[in-house]
């Protein structure tokens, strides 16, 4: 069964460095997303991203965050300058249409010292 | 944007109970979505609601599309272990409405199934 797949699974950064965490969505989906996942708390939703452009962001995806397509397959997720409260789940999701059910992986775990 | 209220936080019951846990907000949705997150991964679907009203079985779940649009809920029949994880729930606008079709997710609803 096709899957949504993350890398790095953990990654542990010092605070102010950048961090860069990859996605491969699905292969035939169109419409990808980042979202986190503070310990203990809910998923929210950070960017989308369709026909390689952001479509929507929320308050979260300030100017320390960027999202790119390199290639046909990889999206990924940078953080400029980490910040301590940036530790969290990052999870990728991708879907086939615009309002179809969402796809996630499996999540990057992200600490920052 | 919207704001979820799912409860209860935490449901610590034995196997084979019944188990109930649901989603208000102060405003319509127009698709409720129940998904399931096991520890370390990432949520999957259990099952997706389009139509106030509609009440939908998978297995042993069975969720309903409250009449308001602007509640849901999700029962659990006869736990096992293999229940245990985070439920949430999320609600969804449809572009025609004008609002934004990004899943807005609850708080989570930690299940814990002693044998």
């Amino acid at each position: 069964e096709p899957e949504v797949t993350q890398t790095p699974s953990h990654q542990v950064t010092q605070m102010g460095q950048e961090v860069i965490l990859r996605c491969v969505p699905i292969s035939n989906h169109l419409y990808f997303y980042w979202y986190r996942q503070i310990l203990g708390q809910k998923v929210e939703f950070l960017v989308s991203f369709y026909n390689n452009e952001i479509s929507e962001k929320s308050e979260i995806f300030d100017d320390q965050f960027s999202v790119e397509r390199p290639d046909g397959s990889n999206f990924t997720l940078k953080i400029r300058s980490t910040k301590l409260e940036d530790s969290a789940m990052y999870f990728c999701a991708s879907t086939k249409t615009v309002s179809g059910e969402l796809f996630f992986g499996e999540g990057s775990r992200l600490t920052v010292l | 944007g919207q704001q979820l209220n799912q409860s209860p936080q935490s449901m610590f019951i034995q196997e084979g109970e019944d188990v109930s846990m649901n989603c208000t907000s102060s405003s319509i949705f127009n698709t409720w979505l129940w998904y399931k997150q096991d520890p370390g991964e990432g949520p999957v679907l259990l099952i997706a609601l389009y139509k106030a009203g509609e009440l939908t079985s998978n297995g042993r779940l069975t969720a309903q599309f409250g009449i308001t649009r602007k509640d849901s809920f999700l029962n659990i029949s006869a736990s096992i272990p293999s229940d245990v994880g985070i439920y949430f729930c999320a609600g969804q606008l449809a572009r025609a409405s004008g609002g934004s079709y990004i899943p807005t997710f609850g708080r989570g609803t930690s299940l814990i199934v002693h044998p």
